[in-house]
């Protein structure tokens, strides 16, 4: 059974650009998770979707947003790229959850650099 | 108060040796718990969850979790070099699908 798969695996863009991060989560899997990870920083939690509505969203200003797909399938859109975009972004996602489980598996990630 | 507080690290031990990864937590919400290994620019892959109270076993790898002082640890037995990555703790709340991790701490295992 394929994992949690992220597109590209590396994307360079240059300040003030817009970058477009896919994630295709684990097959019957429902909800679908955006973290940002800076090096030497832990996972800030960017937006949660389930069912293709935005459940939740982090502390992040609204030049970060996303979608989901029908299929599940989600994108990350970063508008007006800054320096400190740079950073790992991960996707996660988790089955529609079970007696209030959610056990969240990851993507390897998009590497995001700013230049 | 970070709602889940983990010891960056880093923590060297030699090969063979038995690791105690440790994190609390604050919020009383939390029913279940996770331990994920991540290593260098890859993604956090889950080790292990436990919903309760108690020990959860699986190889080597076993994770306890006390709720009565908000304490969860993981213990890796006979420490192999290929252990050494970022272990992060998370804490899960049924009610509000709401899932905390902590910073991570980072792992050295010397050959």
């Amino acid at each position: 059974e394929a994992g949690v798969t992220q597109s590209p695996t590396h994307l360079i863009k240059t300040r003030g650009q817009q970058a477009t991060l896919r994630c295709s989560p684990i097959s019957g899997h429902t909800s679908v998770y955006w973290y940002q990870q800076a090096l030497g920083l832990g996972l800030q939690f960017l937006l949660w979707y389930d069912e293709g509505e935005e459940r939740n969203r982090g502390n992040f200003p609204p030049r970060f947003s996303g979608r989901q797909f029908p299929n599940y399938s989600s994108e990350l859109n970063v508008n007006a790229l800054e320096l400190e975009d740079s950073a790992l972004y991960l996707c996660a996602s988790s089955p529609a959850a079970v007696g209030g489980l959610n056990i969240q598996y990851f993507g390897a990630g998009t590497r995001l650099s700013v230049l | 108060q970070k709602e889940v507080e983990q010891d960056p690290g880093p923590l060297s031990v030699p090969e063979g040796a038995i690791v105690s990864l440790n994190c609390t937590y604050s919020n009383s919400a939390f029913q279940y718990f996770m331990w994920y290994r991540q290593y260098s620019r890859k993604g956090p892959e889950l080790l292990m969850y436990t919903y309760s109270s108690g020990n959860k076993e699986d190889g080597r790898f076993t994770a306890q979790v006390d709720k009565s002082s908000k304490y969860i640890s993981l213990f890796i037995r006979d420490s192999q070099p290929s252990d050494s990555a970022t272990y992060l703790c998370a804490g899960g709340d049924t009610g509000g699908f709401k899932t905390i991790f902590g910073a991570g701490t980072r792992l050295f295992v010397k050959a």
